[in-house]
């Protein structure tokens, strides 16, 4: 157990299905963030956000949505995906400003196959 | 701007044989530096961390990392492979005055030969 908590591990959908990939964090951590990690690609970072507020839209398409209720909790709402959406999508949380020398906590990730 | 280069994606070695792999980074201000490994299906766990005290870091499982500022390097070494070292390793950086933003390299995947 990492302190961050990411569901479901696994998870298959139709390019029309609409799903969300939950993280949960109880670390006292107020920055969180999601990543793509696709086979043979650089980790790809796709939004940050520090209490609650977004702070990085890496230009992620809009079919990728997320949000974030509390500092605790973030989601990634996902509708009409597209076959090259398929990676594991990685969450962390790090204490805002002290990122620097702490680094991030990451979650096991949720492994997505579009179909 | 931070930046980091890992040399080679992929490095295999020999189960008892030394373990480097190597990152360079790019910084404008003195850098905080971290080593993660990542096994099959997992998230990142962080192995090691550089900020500024010692030069010579030592992590978890044996590994350590030594920071040279002349070289802008900060390699991961271990003296001697286990074949459950086979992962994936990523470099990191960060820098004081860039929030909470790390940078990482894009990875070498270590395998181990018995």
């Amino acid at each position: 157990e990492t302190g961050v908590t990411q569901t479901p591990r696994h998870l298959v959908m139709g390019m029309t299905n609409k799903k969300s990939l939950k993280c949960e964090q109880h670390l006292g951590h107020n920055a969180m963030y999601w990543y793509k990690q696709s086979a043979k690609k650089p980790l790809e970072l796709m939004f940050v956000y520090n209490f609650k507020e977004q702070t990085e839209n890496n230009s992620v398409p809009s079919r990728f949505s997320p949000e974030c209720p509390n500092s605790s909790h973030l989601f990634l709402h996902l509708h009409t995906l597209q076959p090259e959406d398929s990676a594991l999508y990685l969450c962390a949380s790090s204490q805002n400003n002290r990122a620097p020398t702490y680094g991030y906590t990451f979650g096991s990730g949720t492994r997505l196959t579009v179909v | 701007a931070q930046s980091v280069t890992q040399l080679g994606s992929h490095v295999s070695v020999s189960e008892g044989a030394l373990v480097l792999l190597r990152c360079n980074y790019s910084s404008s201000v003195p850098p905080y530096l971290f080593w993660y490994v990542q096994y099959p299906n997992q998230g990142l766990q962080l192995l090691l961390k550089y900020t500024s005290a010692a030069t010579l870091v030592k992590g978890i499982n044996g590994f350590e990392a030594e920071f040279k500022k002349s070289e802008t390097s900060f390699h991961l070494t271990k003296p001697s492979a286990h074949m459950s070292d086979a992962a994936e390793y990523f470099c990191a950086v960060s820098e004081s005055n860039a929030g909470n933003m790390l940078t990482f390299g894009g990875g070498t995947r270590l395998m181990v030969k018995p």
